[in-house]
């Protein structure tokens, strides 16, 4: 199953609401999971089953979509969302990631 | 506190071999899936392999690895495996352990990384 993220960068300031796309080219219902990595470090668990929150994240990311098409938003960008952004399916192994979206500061 | 933490990774020439580790706290190993990822330098994320909880002989892999890395696990000393064979320079990455599988949904948490570098 391959996933498309778009877009592949994106700029935004402090406060913008911004939107990831990610889609699989077969539905996997909400098996679908996001990730942040910031330079040098491992990537965080942000969402899974595309729409629950994990423990301790920021209520400002929220996830929605079902089937193929999938949505991170982050609801107003802080200085430490600037990082590189991973969608996950986990619907059926080998599980794919997309190819990331690197949010970059304006 | 939940922890994973991945050891092993080293300069090795191609053809050669390599087992990565990755040792786990703060849960019951025995009960949870695991799985390797890796990503090469500049690049994305990759899985490369899982296994299933203890008792079970489940494990998958990646094609780009199958026939050449071998998944284990050590419940008796909370410890995750990686044997990698036959080392190729596109396999050099960071490698990555993390909890989980797909039966949970996610992968939570990640260790910090060992690097893998293949290279003459």
């Amino acid at each position: 199953i391959q996933l498309t993220q778009s877009p592949s960068s994106l700029s935004a300031s402090v406060g913008d609401r911004v939107t990831i796309t990610c889609r699989a080219s077969h539905g996997i219902s909400t098996s679908l999971a996001w990730y942040q990595q910031k330079p040098g470090k491992a990537p965080t668990l942000l969402i899974f089953a595309a729409s629950t929150l994990q423990g301790g994240v920021p209520s400002r990311f929220s996830g929605s979509g079902s089937g193929t098409d999938f949505t991170l938003t982050i609801g107003s960008l802080q200085p430490e969302d600037f990082a590189t952004y991973y969608c996950q399916q986990l619907n059926s192994y080998p599980s794919t990631f997309g190819q990331g979206t690197r949010l970059e500061i304006k | 506190e939940v922890q994973v933490a991945e050891s092993g990774g080293d300069l090795v020439q191609p053809g050669g071999s390599l087992r990565l580790s990755c040792a786990v706290s703060g849960f019951t190993f025995r009960s949870y899936a695991m799985s390797w990822f890796r990503q090469a330098p500049g690049r994305g994320l990759e899985w490369v392999s899982a296994i299933g909880t203890a008792g079970t002989t489940d494990t998958f892999y990646a094609d780009s690895v199958k026939g050449r890395f071998t998944i284990s696990r050590d419940n008796s000393r909370n410890t995750l495996y990686l044997q990698m064979n036959n080392l190729r320079a596109e396999d050099t990455a960071i490698y990555y352990c993390a909890r989980g599988g797909i039966r949970l949904g996610w992968f939570d948490p990640w260790g910090q990384g060992t690097l893998v570098t293949v290279s003459s």
